[in-house]
């Protein structure tokens, strides 16, 4: 079990450009979450995976974020046309669950991938 | 809408101290709620996640307990050490509790003097 692991840790971009986060889950995990979190604040909530469907987008996931799960395993998280207010750290998390949520399950999050943007 | 509060907001303690951290919530009709643990600069590591039905859990040196009546979860460190120095924070379901995302308070900083 080598953990949530998230590629690139620390990302400097030019306002305009386009960035792609990815993160890679505990093997056996089949739930997969992305959030966002700046200076002195909790992670917000972004987007959910349970194997490749995304079953919950925030509304804080504007039309200039996208998020994919292709084949249920590894996720990316797309930025285009970057802004400042994106610069945040990208949290991603995993989890196995079965049935539905309200069970509730421990949540285990990469270190994270830290956007610049200038 | 589902709010989570967490007090205090920075926290200093001596070696050795027995400590208290609050979070409320404001919706009760939540069915989970977890702490975690975050060192700056990384990612979040989980401490306790308690269930609804559950009243308290314990691991190590820590103790978190849930009263979902009044709205509120403490997290309790017996003998702090320099190494729990660190940013604890709860999360709970939203209010409706069927989605698989957490609302998070903005965290505690706890600083533990040697």
């Amino acid at each position: 079990d080598t953990g949530v692991s998230q590629d690139p840790r620390h990302k400097i971009t030019k306002r305009g450009q386009n960035v792609t986060f990815r993160c890679d889950p505990i093997s056996e995990h089949n739930r997969l979450y992305w959030y966002r979190q700046t200076l002195g604040q909790g992670p917000e909530f972004l987007t959910y995976f349970q194997n490749e469907a995304q079953l919950e987008k925030s509304r804080l996931l504007s039309d200039r974020f996208s998020a994919e799960r292709p084949k249920g395993s590894f996720s990316t998280l797309e930025i285009q046309r970057t802004e400042q207010g994106d610069s945040a750290m990208y949290l991603c998390a995993s989890s196995f669950g079965t049935g539905d949520f309200n069970s509730g399950n421990t949540i285990y999050f990469g270190e994270g991938s830290w956007l610049t943007v200038v | 809408k589902q709010e989570v509060t967490q007090i205090p907001a920075a926290l200093s303690v001596p070696e050795g101290e027995n400590l208290v951290l609050n979070c409320s919530f404001t919706d009760s009709a939540i069915y989970n709620l977890q702490w975690f643990r975050q060192d700056p600069g990384k990612g979040l590591t989980s401490l306790l996640l308690i269930q609804s039905s559950q009243r308290e859990q314990t691991s190590g040196r820590l103790n978190a307990s849930l009263d979902k009546s009044s709205g509120r979860s403490t997290l309790y460190i017996a003998a702090s050490q320099p190494g729990d120095s660190a940013t604890y924070l709860c999360a709970v379901p939203p209010s409706g509790g069927s989605q698989g995302n957490l609302i998070f308070g903005k965290g505690t900083k706890l600083s533990v003097k040697p």
